[in-house]
Parts: structure tokens; C-alpha cells; sequence
């Protein structure tokens, strides 16, 4: 069981270069969420869905974009990447029903030079 | 909006004894859910215990219990027994159950489980 997926595990950008990260979940979970982590600050919450076609800001959506065409999947786009998108993004999901805690992908390591 | 405080960046404690980690959130919500998730160096996040705000008895998973002060909205965790394993950033996750179910999070306190 693969759970919540997430590609690439690394990598390194120069400013101004775009890049998709994905995320995929097997567990047929109806919300989705991009967060970013940074030292000292914890995860603060970028983008999420609550459906397929679905999208909403989060705390920290500046620079980002995403999309949910599929239900399974969920995507953050970086369209001009910056130094200050350094940083190691986690996708989650869960089920919509109750007290329902968030499933975390292993993470993916940015590093905009 | 929702805040979450971890007031302690770092902690260690010696193996098999007993530590407390403290957490404090400020909301206007009356109807919420608290968790605590664990990020070991492989840097997953593993949820340890989850509390709902509607219930007066504090959450116990095995070594892992809360201590659930609604009106002082505190939710502080405390590992018993503790073990290398145990070495992890901990972080505090605070719920509304509506409007996509966001989680806030705290900063994370670092525990060090010394041998």
C-alpha cells in the first residue's frame, strides 16, 4: 500500500525556472494539501483541495499554483522559482469525514540557487 | 485564524524516563481536534495521538498520553518509558473540522532521547 507519493525526493532549480512537483494517494481520500517546511516555522499550509476540480488558499499561497484534475492526484506548480521557495514541501491527504488526521508523503527537497 | 505555540524548540531526556512536551493554540472555535505528529530524521510524519475537543478524557496511545486543558487550551504530550526511537521533531496540529479540515501546526520542539 503506497499511500501518498510524492515526485521528485529532490531537486535543485536556478531563479526563474518552473517545475511541477506531484503528488499521488491510492487511498481514494477526498482532500488534498501542499505544505512547506521551514526551519523554526513548522508546516504552513500552501494550497488544498477538497474535491477533484477543487483548489483553495492556504496560509502561504504566494508564488504557487496548483491543480487537481484527477482525484487520486494533486499538483504545485512553481512557476518562476525563487530563492525563498527553498524549502522541503509535503504533500497530505485525508479522508473528509470526522476527525480525520492528514496521511504525509516523505517529503520533496527544493533548493532554488 | 487559528495559532499554535510549542514553546520549547528543544528537549532531551534520558532513556526510559518519563518527558512532557507543551503545546498552547488560541481559537474562538468550540468544536475542534488536536494531534500530535512525530518526524523522525527519515522525515515522515507519523501521527502519535489525536484529542477531540468535546471529550473531557485525555487520549492514551501506549506510552503516549495528552493532558487536555480545553479552557486553558493547552494540549501537552507526555512519552513514558522513553525510548532511542523516540528522538524526533514533535509537532503539534491543531483542526477545525469544516472548510477542508486545515490543520494548523506548531514549530516543532526536538526531542533527544539520550542513552
Amino acid at each position: 500500500n503506497a499511500g501518498v507519493t510524492q515526485t521528485p525526493k529532490f531537486r535543485v532549480l536556478k531563479t526563474g525556472q518552473s517545475m511541477t512537483l506531484l503528488c499521488a494517494q491510492d487511498m481514494n481520500h477526498e482532500y488534498m494539501y501542499w505544505y512547506r517546511q521551514d526551519p523554526g516555522m513548522g508546516l504552513r499550509l500552501i494550497h488544498y483541495s477538497v474535491g477533484e476540480g477543487t483548489t483553495a488558499k492556504g496560509e502561504v499561497p504566494d508564488g504557487y499554483n496548483v491543480s487537481r484534475l484527477k482525484k487520486q492526484n494533486f499538483l504545485l506548480g512553481l512557476e518562476s522559482a525563487a530563492p525563498s521557495q527553498t524549502s522541503v514541501y509535503f504533500c497530505a491527504s485525508s479522508l473528509n469525514r470526522g476527525p480525520q488526521p492528514q496521511h504525509f508523503g516523505d517529503g520533496t527537497r527544493l533548493s532554488i540557487l | 485564524a487559528q495559532t499554535v505555540t510549542q514553546s520549547q524548540p528543544e528537549m532531551s531526556v534520558q532513556e526510559a524516563e518519563t518527558v512532557t512536551l507543551s503545546c498552547t493554540y488560541d481559537t474562538s472555535e468550540n468544536n475542534y481536534y488536536l494531534f500530535w505528529y512525530k518526524q523522525p530524521p527519515s522525515r515522515q510524519m507519523i501521527l502519535v495521538i489525536r484529542q477531540e475537543a468535546y471529550k473531557q478524557q485525555n487520549a492514551t496511545e501506549n506510552r503516549f498520553s495528552v493532558n487536555f486543558q480545553k479552557a486553558a487550551k493547552s494540549f501537552s504530550l507526555k512519552i513514558s518509558d522513553s525510548q532511542l526511537g523516540d528522538t524526533a521533531m514533535y509537532f503539534c496540529a491543531f483542526m477545525k473540522p469544516y472548510g477542508g479540515n486545515q490543520f494548523y501546526f506548531g514549530t516543532g520542539t526536538s526531542l533527544t532521547v539520550i542513552p
